[in-house]
């Protein structure tokens, strides 16, 4: 089974802490995700990478910036966390090719900035 | 640009009952792909099936079935005699080219389906 794993389930910090969430795939997927999902507005997406060390913006990049040095890990960063990014932080990953493959998604990260 | 909409954002149904989850999707592509996900209290998101643009046979697995129809954009889902497990948010995801020659994922908002005992 394909495993998407998310470092931390529940995170609280402070207004202005520089914010780390790890994601580890374990399936050799190229392309890898950050969503970022709220109550009423659905799953948005934040960033991805189809390769080692390429990122493309999302639909809400502001605030947010990422890495990924190694296939398997992909890391959303909050460089100075604010309270509207309280929210639930969902990775994903798929191949890269042909259209339509399956994205998987880890159990998500939620996180409280106060 | 690509856009999914579920216009039910709750629904509240009795156990054994049947109940439809809509999605009306809006692209430009010829070719491109249609997702369901689950998503439980726990928060994962479960992949419950995928639908390409040029096969629009209906789709069963027990329960659960889908309706694709190409004239109307739309790919709605039906849970047959639900139960109280199938109390999750619903949704209904647009495949979309992105850089690199990747894919990604657009989503609507989602559908909350509540199944009382």
């Amino acid at each position: 089974d394909v495993k998407v794993t998310q470092s931390s389930r529940y995170l609280v910090k402070r207004t202005g802490e520089k914010v780390f969430l790890e994601c580890v795939q374990d399936m050799d997927h190229e392309n890898m995700f950050w969503y970022r999902q709220d109550p009423g507005l659905g799953l948005r997406l934040i960033y991805f990478s189809y390769d080692v060390k390429m990122k493309e913006k999302g639909d809400i990049p502001e605030g947010y910036s990422v890495s990924r040095e190694k296939k398997e890990r992909f890391s959303l960063i909050l460089e100075s966390a604010s309270t509207n990014q309280t929210s639930m932080y969902l990775c994903a990953s798929s191949f890269l090719g042909i259209l339509g493959n399956t994205i998987y998604f880890g159990e998500g990260s939620w996180l409280t900035v106060v | 640009a690509q856009k999914v909409t579920q216009a039910q954002t709750e629904i509240s149904v009795v156990e054994k009952e049947d109940v439809t989850l809509d999605c009306v999707y809006e692209t430009r592509d010829t070719t491109y792909y249609l997702f369901w996900y689950k998503q439980p209290p726990s928060g994962e998101l479960v992949f419950l099936i995928r639908r390409n643009s040029f096969d629009e046979q209906n789709e069963i697995s027990g329960r659960y079935s889908w309706n694709f129809q190409k004239s109307t954009s739309s790919f709605n889902f039906t849970i047959t005699a639900s139960q109280v497990v199938d109390s999750a948010v619903y949704f209904c995801a647009l495949s979309e080219f992105a850089q690199g020659g990747s894919e990604k994922l657009v989503f609507g908002k989602g559908t909350k389906l509540t199944v009382n005992p």
